[in-house]
């Protein structure tokens, strides 16, 4: 267990909706990161928050949000979905001084 | 640009040892960082090499030469446990990533 939680675990949507992921990091990290893994896929990197600040930005589509509140706690939002879209969604987190990133278990998408 | 390649496949047998190799081009250098993914769940930290030379934890070491733009994954002993991607990491601060730039892992199957 790496300290980082991810909800929902699973998510089952059709095309076209919106939905929001959920994670939250280890105690005392500030950096959130988001990851998109789709089948047989290498790890995507999405988007990159330092203490409610975007730092960094990968491939992250227009259609794909995210945001970090005051309480460290970040949240994905995927509007417009496409089948495309399902993958596993992995967020990870890390200390301000180290560069480890621990990961959570992840968010299944699957749009039908 | 930034590079990382990484075998995609890899097949050895139990209580073998097997050597998952990765280079890397990339436009800055802070570490490098192997995880172990398996299928469908969360990537685990296994190893994080600064300086040249061979860290080695328990029955995993790893090894990185920073003037070759080099680094191993030594697993011995190998257990059907040991089934699974390894992803190889390099920490490149203030890039596009967001401080770690993956490769596409390595897929090892380990047989009885």
């Amino acid at each position: 267990d790496s300290g980082v939680t991810q909800t929902p675990k699973h998510l089952i949507t059709a095309t076209g909706q919106r939905v929001t992921l959920r994670c939250s990091p280890r105690s005392g990290d500030l950096s959130v990161y988001w990851y998109q893994q789709s089948l047989d896929q290498g790890l995507q990197f999405l988007i990159q928050y330092y203490n409610g600040e975007e730092r960094a930005k990968g491939n992250i589509l227009e259609r794909f949000s995210a945001q970090q509140f005051p309480d460290l706690h970040s949240e994905l939002n995927l509007s417009s979905l496409e089948l495309g879209d399902s993958a596993l969604y992995f967020c990870a987190s890390s200390l301000p001084s180290e560069d480890t990133q621990y990961f959570g278990p992840g968010t299944r998408l699957t749009v039908l | 640009g930034q590079n990382i390649d990484q075998p995609t496949e890899m097949t050895a047998t139990e209580g073998a040892i097997v050597q998952i190799n990765c280079t890397y081009q990339t436009s800055g250098f802070n570490g490098l960082f192997w995880y172990q993914q398996h299928a469908g769940e969360a990537p685990t930290f296994l190893s994080y090499n600064v300086l040249d030379g061979l860290e080695e934890k328990g029955r995993f070491s790893s090894f990185l030469s920073r003037s070759k733009g080099y680094s191993y994954l030594l697993l011995k002993e190998l257990q059907m446990k040991d089934s699974a991607s390894y992803l190889c990491a390099v920490s490149s601060p203030g890039g596009s990533q967001g401080n770690l730039i993956f490769g596409k892992g390595t897929k090892l199957s380990v047989k009885p």
